[in-house]
């Protein structure tokens, strides 16, 4: 049962035009989101994140959007470039109270971003 | 900046030996996570700890178990190890609190023969 799901193994685009990257949800739990990128022969590198108390979060060229009515978040990066090339991961989080999630981390199963020069 | 280390990067073995891959942080991080990665799959967690000697399952811990001696260690055993155990394995640390981001190590790529 995929909690997490990118439903595009791939996605290819021109330097300089917008990279945007979905992952869709399907536990109502999940209140806290990350994006994570990782290049061949590294560990995953965290992106940037989202609490579902926003709908938008910012950091230079990336932006996370959260649409909690449609379990659906997505990443954008505007202008891509060639060293995007990585695979991303989403991932997803729930506080448990008097649980223990200890930051356990649910995550999807990744898209490989292509920026051609 | 905080430094998860995998003792192998690659590492060969044969169906039936018991493995040992080990992880170490230097962040003085509660919480450590095993997770495996394949293809189509994503990351799967197998097991993690949030404190020394406490573990708790992940998603597919079968054919697995950890241990958590000193803080900054975790180790994953594969007890008897099959091929189908054959993946890249991520260890992970994070500080404890709600929407902490995970660190990784480089991975163990594990060949089950």
């Amino acid at each position: 049962d995929q909690q997490v799901k990118q439903n595009s193994p791939s996605l290819s685009v021109q330097e300089g035009r917008i990279s945007i990257l979905n992952c869709d949800y399907t536990n109502s739990m999940f209140d806290y989101f990350l994006w994570y990128k990782k290049y061949p022969a590294e560990g995953p590198t965290f992106l940037i994140s989202i609490s579902s108390i926003k709908d938008k979060n910012e950091d230079g060229r990336f932006t996370v959007f959260l649409n909690k009515s449609a379990k659906h978040l997505s990443l954008h990066i505007v202008p891509s470039q060639p060293g995007d090339s990585a695979v991303y991961f989403c991932a997803a989080s729930a506080n448990l109270r008097g649980g223990t999630s200890y930051g356990k981390l649910t995550f999807g199963q990744g898209t490989i971003l292509t920026v051609h020069p | 900046d905080v430094k998860v280390t995998q003792s192998s990067r690659y590492l060969v073995k044969r169906t039936g030996e018991k493995v040992f891959l080990e992880c170490v942080q230097d962040m003085d991080h509660e919480n450590m996570f095993w997770y495996r990665q394949d293809p189509g799959l994503g990351l799967r967690l197998i097991y993690f700890s949030y404190d020394v000697k406490m573990k708790e399952k992940g998603d597919i811990p079968e054919g697995y178990s950890v241990s958590r001696e000193k803080k900054e260690r975790f180790s994953l055993i594969l007890e008897s190890a099959s091929t189908n155990q054959t993946s890249m394995y991520l260890c992970a640390s994070s500080i404890q609190g709600f929407g902490q981001p995970q660190h990784f190590g480089d991975g163990t790529r594990l060949s089950i023969l």
